[in-house]
């Protein structure tokens, strides 16, 4: 009930690309989906994040796409950058006193 | 505002010994974690707080304990480390939970041998 399934695990783009990453979840009681970027050596660091009433958040090249009755959401990069290379965590939370649940990651490598 | 800081930023014990992991934030966030990072497991949660005094165990909590007796500090101690400590650790702090933005600290490599 609390997990976060992120997929794919890793994944190679050539500069220009579209990375996709998805998640999905069970626990319906989630109201709260951030996406966090980390890069190598430093800690995690809040990306984007989109609530349940909506279904698309762009936050320039990132775009969150939420399809409740799924129970899925995924990030998009457009026009991925050699910079893009990090690994992405996808989260979820329920308000209250319960901390978030993070997906186990996806490790991104834009090529040139 | 330095956000959140750890420290140290390395430390190798040997298999037995103790240390205690410091995390400092200077935003007056009520929330705090101590998480570990290891390779393909994602970030694990091993103990929160979500106000001074207060304490609560994550998904990971044996083998650590933690205090938070000042609102700007969360200590994360290991009494008997063990080689499957090794890991990276990470603090972060937040003004509520959900909504709002988790900042982590820059991490604690720890090698347990």
């Amino acid at each position: 009930q609390q997990q976060v399934k992120q997929s794919p695990q890793s994944l190679i783009v050539q500069k220009g690309g579209i990375p996709i990453i998805n998640c999905a979840y069970e626990n319906t009681a989630f109201d709260y989906f951030p996406w966090y970027q980390q890069f190598p050596g430093k800690g995690p660091a809040l990306l984007i994040a989109i609530r349940p009433d909506v279904s698309e958040k762009k936050e320039g090249r990132f775009t969150i796409s939420f399809n409740k009755s799924a129970k899925q959401f995924s990030l998009h990069i457009m026009d991925s950058q050699p910079g893009d290379s990090a690994t992405y965590f996808c989260a979820a939370s329920m308000g209250g006193n319960t901390p978030l649940v993070f997906g186990k990651g996806t490790r991104l490598s834009v090529i040139a | 505002n330095a956000g959140v800081t750890q420290t140290p930023k390395f430390r190798v014990l040997k298999t037995g010994q103790s240390m205690t992991l410091l995390c400092a934030q200077d935003m007056n966030h009520e929330y705090m974690y101590w998480y570990r990072q290891d390779p393909g497991m994602g970030l694990r949660l091993i103990h929160y707080s979500v106000g001074e005094g207060t304490t609560a165990k994550g998904e990971v909590p044996d083998g650590y304990n933690v205090s938070r007796l000042k609102k700007q500090n969360f200590l994360l101690g290991l009494e008997s480390a063990a080689p499957s400590q090794t890991s990276v650790y990470f603090c972060a702090s937040s003004y509520s939970t959900s909504g709002y933005e988790q900042y982590f600290g820059p991490g604690t490599r720890l090698t347990v041998t």
